[in-house]
């Protein structure tokens, strides 16, 4: 079953922040955050693991509550650049990665 | 720089076709994966493999298989196409277990036709 992901889509200001939620209804080992830009690839952002380790972009912050089964992906002071759908991916201990739908983000001048 | 490639960017069929996606990766990644992505669906996830000539199928294995002779080689192979498999195919790597990052490879527009 796909996490949820809040808000499917958002707009902001350059310098505004965001907060992307994911939320699983399964017992969760690690969520894995990507972004993907019109057209390219999906990138990887940050991995987050049950027992408080994170890996991943210096920029970028996120949280995994472990007891709720759920992450936020934190954005702050936006940029341009920031735009793009943004992906997390749950990993229940099977090696695999269930993504969401995705959350667009638009960030304008 | 690592790098996922996938053998064609865009490829138009007919339906009842036998059609072969190849993807190589070339950081000796044990895991690889074929997800398909489809308008505010997301990424799903095919098949995947852990080893040479190990498979696991994934949420959406149906009207697909995969192949898998050399690390580097991951295939992915729709028997007979259809139209409902017109779609985006995403091939990624990754090391041994869910804890590290998974590389995409750019894609390939698959339309059947």
């Amino acid at each position: 079953q796909q996490p949820v992901q809040s808000p499917q889509a958002v707009i902001l200001r350059e310098g505004e922040d965001a907060v992307i939620n994911c939320s699983s209804s399964k017992a969760l080992y690690s969520v894995h955050w990507y972004r993907q830009k019109h057209g390219e690839a999906p990138v990887f952002l940050m991995i987050l693991l049950k027992g408080g380790e994170q890996k991943g972009h210096e920029k970028i912050s996120a949280s995994f509550n472990e007891k709720k089964q759920q992450s936020s992906l934190y954005l702050t002071a936006s940029q341009l650049s920031y735009s793009g759908t943004y992906f997390c991916g749950t990993e229940a201990g099977s090696y695999q990665l269930t993504f969401g739908k995705g959350t667009k983000l638009s960030v304008i001048p | 720089d690592v790098k996922v490639t996938q053998s064609s960017r865009y490829l138009v069929k007919r339906t009842g076709e036998k059609v072969f996606l190849e993807c190589v990766q070339d950081m000796d990644h044990e895991n690889m994966f074929w997800y398909r992505q489809d308008p505010g669906l997301g990424l799903r996830l095919i098949y995947f493999s852990y080893d040479v000539k190990m498979k696991e199928k994934g949420d959406i294995p149906e009207g697909y298989s995969v192949s898998r002779e050399k690390k580097e080689r991951f295939s992915l192979i729709l028997e007979s196409a259809s139209t409902n498999q017109t779609s985006m195919y995403l091939c990624a790597s990754s090391l041994m277990d869910g804890t590290y990052e998974q590389y995409f490879g750019p894609g390939t527009r698959l339309t059947v036709t």
